[in-house]
């Protein structure tokens, strides 16, 4: 089936950079969403986005919808330990009820 | 608001058991859905229900069953468990109405099975 390709598959920062990650596909979406999941629960929506070019922020984090809608980027500004978790990108096509998911992004934050 | 509600949040089975996890939103979604998570396989779905009285089968819907009870509850029966059923399983719903796709998880059931 479709696939989303995450990358890094990992990060080890250290606590203020500023981190990057992003999400690539072959076809195109309509929708990109970004969710954060801690250890031991379920996955947390950070951001929604909707149209190519959108650029939305949540605090710290800025997610962009690439113009080719085929991909989309996720910053983190001056990171913190709470930041640790996994970074899932997901993503939806015209007409689907479905979400396509990516393996995630694992980010670890050094104190 | 609770959002999406999961029990049991543990359970441990032997093989050829069976079991029923549930699963209620109370954000009056019109979708919802059934995933698992396994070590390096992301996110699976297994079955999902677009609307209350209808329901589809997903990425890996072998082993399962499913029964949308209502607008608020979405189950996931396991017949015959099986090893390979291993799993973090996690329910999310969706608007799916103005245009609104995002879905919202609930905090998963860890299930083994020996």
């Amino acid at each position: 089936g479709q696939q989303l390709n995450q990358s890094p598959q990992s990060m080890f920062i250290q606590e203020g950079e500023d981190v990057s990650m992003n999400c690539t596909s072959s076809s195109i979406f309509n929708t990109w969403l970004w969710y954060k999941q801690d250890p031991g629960e379920g996955p947390v929506l950070l951001i929604a986005l909707y149209k190519a070019g959108e650029l939305t922020s949540n605090g710290r984090l800025t997610a962009q919808f690439g113009i080719t809608r085929k991909d989309s980027f996720l910053n983190i500004s001056a990171s913190i330990p709470s930041d640790v978790g996994i970074y899932f990108c997901a993503g939806r096509q015209g007409g689907s009820e479905k979400l396509v998911f990516g393996k995630g992004t694992k980010l670890t934050v050094n104190p | 608001n609770a959002g999406v509600t999961q029990t049991p949040k543990f359970q441990v089975l032997k093989t050829g058991q069976s079991m029923t996890l549930q699963c209620a939103q109370d954000m009056n979604h019109n979708s919802m859905y059934w995933y698992r998570q396994d070590p390096g396989m992301g996110l699976r779905l297994i079955y999902y229900s677009a609307s209350e009285g209808t329901t589809d089968k997903g990425e890996v819907p072998n082993g399962y069953n499913v029964s949308r009870l209502n607008k608020r509850e979405f189950s996931l029966r396991l017949e015959s468990a099986a090893p390979s059923q291993t799993s973090v399983y996690f329910c999310a719903s969706s608007p799916r109405t103005g245009g609104l796709y995002e879905q919202y998880f609930g905090p998963g059931t860890r299930l083994t099975v020996t």
